[in-house]
């Protein structure tokens, strides 16, 4: 089955600057990746998602790349602001398993 | 609020209790899912139901019993739970199971066994 891994497992950056997160996985068939942000005592979210067919997707101050010889994808959050503190999972599927592996998740605070 | 709805929010139960935990979701989905979620630990799938049918059980205990009357509903009943129970359980819903854009979280059940 698939194994996903996620790094770091904290990560404490001062407003204004960008936060890099990375996971890698296992299942070469994986093909979905989606990344969800978890708030304290909140449900996790899906904030951005990526298919194999594309290497790199933005949204606003988000981004996530992926580069599938290496199996290793990134989110990338850029002008870090207060309220993007919370867990960040990443996530992966092959589509013919059709469900998710989570990552472990990373522990994001942006000091003001 | 969010599509998939979770009852209780929180619970507390003694090792000896039955108790159901119960999700809804009003996004037409097919295809549920329960997770747990522990401190320090990824989230772990445990349970799939596709159009009704399970589809998955990811080695869980039998004190663990699901239960999917329609797509719209799942349950999760619990009887002779242990302490190392204790946890956030998610519940999910997506399009089908191999469909997973739309991928959606409850906001979850916060379990406490004494």
């Amino acid at each position: 089955g698939e194994n996903v891994e996620q790094h770091p497992s904290t990560l404490s950056v001062q407003e204004g600057d960008s936060a890099v997160i990375k996971c890698t996985y296992s299942d070469s068939a994986s093909n979905y990746f989606p990344w969800y942000k978890q708030e304290l005592g909140k449900r996790p979210q899906l904030i951005i998602d990526i298919r194999s067919n594309v290497g790199e997707k933005k949204d606003q101050r988000i981004a996530v790349t992926l580069n599938k010889t290496a199996k290793h994808f990134s989110l990338h959050i850029t002008e870090t602001q207060p309220e993007d503190s919370a867990v960040y999972f990443c996530a992966a599927s092959p589509d013919s398993w059709g469900k998710l592996q989570f990552g472990a998740g990373t522990q994001v605070v942006v000091t003001p | 609020e969010t599509g998939v709805t979770q009852t209780p929010r929180h619970l507390v139960m003694g090792m000896t209790n039955k108790k159901s935990l119960k999700c809804e979701q009003h996004l037409g989905h097919n295809a549920m899912y329960w997770y747990k979620q522990s401190a320090k630990k990824p989230l772990e799938l445990m349970f799939v139901y596709n159009f009704k049918e399970q589809t998955e059980n990811n080695s869980v205990p039998s004190r663990f019993s699901p239960e999917c009357p329609n797509s719209s509903h799942l349950f999760l009943h619990l009887h002779t739970l242990q302490p190392e129970d204790s946890a956030l359980y998610l519940c999910a819903s997506s399009q089908d199971r191999t469909d997973l854009y739309g991928y959606t979280f409850g906001s979850g059940t916060r379990l406490t066994v004494v």
